[in-house]
């Protein structure tokens, strides 16, 4: 069964650094999503890419957070100056036409 | 702000009961619902979706939506203690081509041997 990857894992950094999560979604599917939850907290809308753009962002995503397809098959999330507060687990989803989304295993993102 | 509620349980049935888990949003314009279980340490994974109101059956699974009152709840049958997990209760809020989804605090079951 197709599924959504993600690497690495566990990424730990240090403040101010630059990091780049990376997902392969589900090959057929059309949109792509990245959300982030914080330890104990809700699971939180960042970004979503459609046709090569992104077609929604919350609050969160601000000049600090970027996204990529750079190839057919990687959808990339990248954070430019990483603040303590960036901890968290980063998760990819995608969805073809219908609205159920899939989600990748994620990546802990621990910033020290 | 449009929000999704659920209670944060923690939720505790017998091996073989029938667990009932609820959730309350607040736009009158949602369409799309979901329920992800997420086991600790992992990701969502999707169990149900619903779009029309009335129950929706996939196995031991019973989704239930009542778009009057706001509510969609999940029913888990013949409940095992590989049920253990959080429920998240997950909604698109907006009408239109917006797909993002809004989650609740989600649910914590145990489903006790």
């Amino acid at each position: 069964e197709p599924e959504v990857t993600q690497t690495p894992s566990h990424q730990v950094t240090q403040m101010g650094q630059e990091v780049i999560l990376r997902c392969v979604p589900i090959s057929n599917h059309l949109y792509f999503y990245w959300y982030r939850q914080i330890l104990g907290q809700k699971v939180e809308f960042l970004v979503s890419f459609y046709n090569n753009e992104i077609s929604e962002k919350s609050e969160i995503f601000d000049d600090q957070f970027s996204v990529e397809r750079p190839d057919g098959s990687n959808f990339t999330l990248k954070i430019r100056s990483t603040k303590l507060e960036d901890s968290a687990m980063y998760f990819c989803a995608s969805t073809g036409e219908a609205y159920e989304q899939y989600f990748g295993p994620g990546t802990r993102l621990t910033v020290t | 702000q449009k929000e999704v509620e659920q209670n944060s349980g923690p939720l505790s049935v017998p091996e073989g009961a029938i667990a009932s888990l609820n959730c309350t949003y607040s736009d009158r314009v949602s369409q799309s619902f979901f329920w992800y279980r997420q086991y600790s340490g992992k990701s969502p994974e999707l169990i149900m979706s619903i779009y029309s109101n009335g129950d929706k059956e996939d196995g031991r699974f019973t989704a239930q939506l009542n778009k009057a009152s706001q509510y969609v709840s999940l029913l888990i049958r013949d409940s095992q203690p590989s049920d253990s997990a959080t429920y998240l209760c997950a909604v698109k809020i907006s009408s239109g081509s917006a797909r993002q989804l809004t989650f609740g605090s989600g649910t914590q079951l145990t489903v006790l041997p």
